[in-house]
Parts: structure tokens; sequence; C-alpha cells
């Protein structure tokens, strides 16, 4: 089957920039999480949908953040405007239940 | 606060030995782990996972061990090989919601 999708794999922005990133789930996953992975630290939950409704958004810093789920399957995570503690690797993942997922490659951003 | 620990940043191993990653976790409702390998450049791969109601799960040259009195999980590569090599995180969840991941372990297996 094929994996999660997500572009671009790399990005470079000045800080108060915008950016956005792009995330395809596996076919028939109903769920799906973005995660941010800084550098020398373990990745942290973002936002999780079920289908297009949001499950957890706790960790979302939504002065600057937003996600959307469009129809259940594509997704996008952006960022408005950019600090420089953005600079990450922005990770989705998707899953048909609760446990193991499947992550996709990343999008590599880093803000100067 | 971290509530899934990974102490040691890096190990080496020679080829063939057995390689030996540590987790703890401080949350007792955690029910679930898995552990996660990481290539540069590549989103992480699910390696294998263990219930709170086991406490060994095998898989090939993978064991993972899981000690719930000390809230402590091992996991085993036996043997270990240079294709091993990459950062291995775990990662705990309770009743099936968000994931809490360790901050991983770069294990470099030598030739």
């Amino acid at each position: 089957e094929a994996g999660v999708a997500q572009s671009p794999r790399y990005k470079i922005i000045e800080k108060r920039q915008s950016v956005a990133f792009w995330c395809n789930p596996i076919s028939g996953h109903a769920t799906l999480y973005w995660y941010q992975q800084i550098l020398g630290q373990g990745p942290k939950l973002l936002i999780q949908f079920q289908n297009n409704g949001v499950v957890d958004d706790s960790q979302l810093p939504k002065d600057r953040f937003s996600a959307e789920r469009l129809k259940g399957v594509d997704s996008t995570l952006k960022i408005q405007p950019a600090k420089l503690e953005d600079s990450a690797v922005y990770l989705c993942a998707s899953s048909p239940r609760a446990y193991g997922y499947t992550f996709g490659s990343g999008t590599r951003l880093t803000v100067v | 606060d971290q509530q899934v620990k990974q102490n040691s940043p890096s190990l080496s191993v020679q080829e063939g030995r057995i390689s030996i990653l540590n987790c703890d976790y401080t949350n007792s409702m955690f029910d679930y782990f898995l552990w996660y390998k990481k290539y540069p450049a590549e989103g992480p791969t699910f390696l294998i996972s263990i219930s709170s109601i086991k406490d060994k799960n095998e898989d090939g040259r993978f064991t993972v061990f899981l000690n719930k009195s000390a809230k402590h999980l091992s996991l085993h590569i036996v043997p270990s090989q240079p294709g091993d090599s990459a950062v291995y995180f775990c990662a705990a969840s309770a009743y099936g919601n968000q994931f809490y991941f360790g901050t991983g372990t770069s294990l470099t297996v030598i030739p």
C-alpha cells in the first residue's frame, strides 16, 4: 500500500513569513496526526483528527498554527507568522485505529 | 513534563552483539508501548509493540520487555547488524489516547 505522503520535503523561510505543509494519509485511515520534532527531541503531537473533526489540539500554538483536514482525507498545517523556534521536522501520521500508525517522511522547516 | 524518558542519547555496539535500548515512563496509566526506528531524512517507522498485559514480545531479532512495577521497558536487538544503526524512539499511550515519545537513542552498530 502507498505510504503517507508529505510535501514539501524541505522549506526555508524568513521569520514572520507564512508556510503551509500538506499531508495525504493512507487511504481509509480515519485518524491523522501532525507532530513537531525539534532536533534532539521526540515527536510532539500538535493536532489529531478523526475523519475531519479535531480530537486533540491542546498542544497546537493556535495564535500562529492552524490545521484542517479536507473531507476527512488530506490535511494542511499552516504557520503564520513563523518564528525561529518553529524550525523543526513536521511529521504527518495516519492510523486506521488508535494504535500503530504510519508516519510520512516529514517536512524539514528552517526559519531564518 | 517528560512522561517518557530515554536517558541514553547514544549507544555503540559491535556487529553481532546484543543492543539494549532502555526507556522509562512515569504515568502508570500507560497501557500500550511502541518502539520506532528512524533513519535520517525519513519519518519514524514502527518496529515492535507491547501491551501492558504482557511482559515480553518478540519479533525476529527484536524483543521488547516490559517491567510495569519499575515503569521500564527495553528493546533488545540480537544479533545487531550495521543496518540497525538509527535513532530509536519509545512511545507510550493510555487507553488509545495520544502517544508520548521519548527523546530517542542513537544506535551505531560497528561492523
